[in-house]
C-alpha cells in the first residue's frame, strides 16, 4: 500500500453508537492530521499530531477522541455523535507539522442517524 | 470571517475553454498551496507557491502568487473533462516562529463538459 489510507470509507452510525476511524500513512511522515469537510464549509482542521504528540486541538467537542500510537497510525474515536457531525472526515500527513505539504487520504463519509 | 475567499464558487465550462479561479485574503501567507479534490476522494496537492509574484506551471495549469502574498490565481488553458473537480487553496500562516497553520478556502467546483 502507498500513500495515506483510511478505513472505513463509509460509516453509518446511530447517536448512541461508538465507532472508530483509522488512518495509516506509508510515506515516512512524522505529522498527521484530522480534518472535517462539510458541505458549503471550508476544510476544518480538528487535530494535529507531530511525532506522536498532539500539538493542536481546534476546539473539537469531546465526543471526538483522537489517538496516535505511532507516527504511521492515527485513529478518531467517536461516541454519542450528533446528526450535524455527519461529514467527510479526512486524514492527512506531512513530513513534519506546520509548513510542509500535506498528503490526504480518501476520507471516511460519516452519516449519523 | 472567511480567511481565504475563493471565486467563483461554481464554474461550468465546455471542453477547450480557458478559465481562471481566484483565492483572495486580507492576510499575508508565508506560502500558499493549491489542491484538487475529485468526488469521493481526498484533496491532492498540485503546487506550492512561496515567493511573492511567483508563477508556476504544471502542464496546462498556471499558478500565480500575488506580489503581497495575499492572493493567488489558477489559470487553466484548454480545459479537459479530466480537470473537473473541487479546487482548494490553502494558506500557510505562522502562529509563532515554530508553529504554522494551514487554512483552507471553500473551494471552486469546476465542471468541464465534453
Amino acid at each position: 500500500e502507498t500513500g495515506v489510507t483510511q478505513t472505513p470509507r463509509h460509516l453509518v452510525m446511530g447517536m448512541t453508537n461508538k465507532k472508530s476511524l483509522k488512518c495509516e500513512q506509508h510515506l515516512g511522515h512524522n505529522a498527521m492530521y484530522w480534518y472535517k469537510q462539510s458541505a458549503k464549509k471550508p476544510l476544518e482542521l480538528m487535530f494535529v499530531y507531530n511525532f506522536k504528540e498532539q500539538t493542536e486541538n481546534n476546539s473539537v467537542p469531546s465526543r471526538f477522541s483522537p489517538e496516535c500510537p505511532n507516527s504511521s497510525h492515527l485513529f478518531l474515536h467517536l461516541h454519542t455523535l450528533q446528526p450535524e457531525d455527519s461529514a467527510l472526515y479526512l486524514c492527512a500527513s506531512s513530513l513534519r507539522g506546520g509548513a510542509y505539504e500535506q498528503y490526504f487520504g480518501p476520507g471516511t463519509r460519516l452519516t449519523v442517524t | 470571517t472567511q480567511l481565504l475567499e475563493q471565486s467563483p464558487q461554481f464554474l461550468s465550462i465546455q471542453e477547450g475553454e480557458n478559465l481562471t479561479v481566484y483565492c483572495n485574503s486580507s492576510s499575508v501567507f508565508s506560502s500558499l498551496q493549491w489542491y484538487r479534490q475529485e468526488p469521493g476522494e481526498g484533496p491532492v496537492l498540485l503546487v506550492t507557491v512561496v515567493t511573492g509574484g511567483e508563477v508556476k506551471k504544471l502542464k496546462r495549469l498556471t499558478f500565480q502568487f500575488g506580489d503581497a502574498r495575499k492572493d493567488s490565481s489558477l489559470h487553466i488553458t484548454a480545459a479537459q473533462p479530466g480537470d473537473t473537480g473541487l479546487y482548494l487553496c490553502a494558506g500557510e500562516k505562522a502562529k509563532s516562529s515554530s508553529n504554522y497553520k494551514l487554512t483552507f478556502g471553500k473551494g471552486t467546483l469546476l465542471t468541464v463538459n465534453p
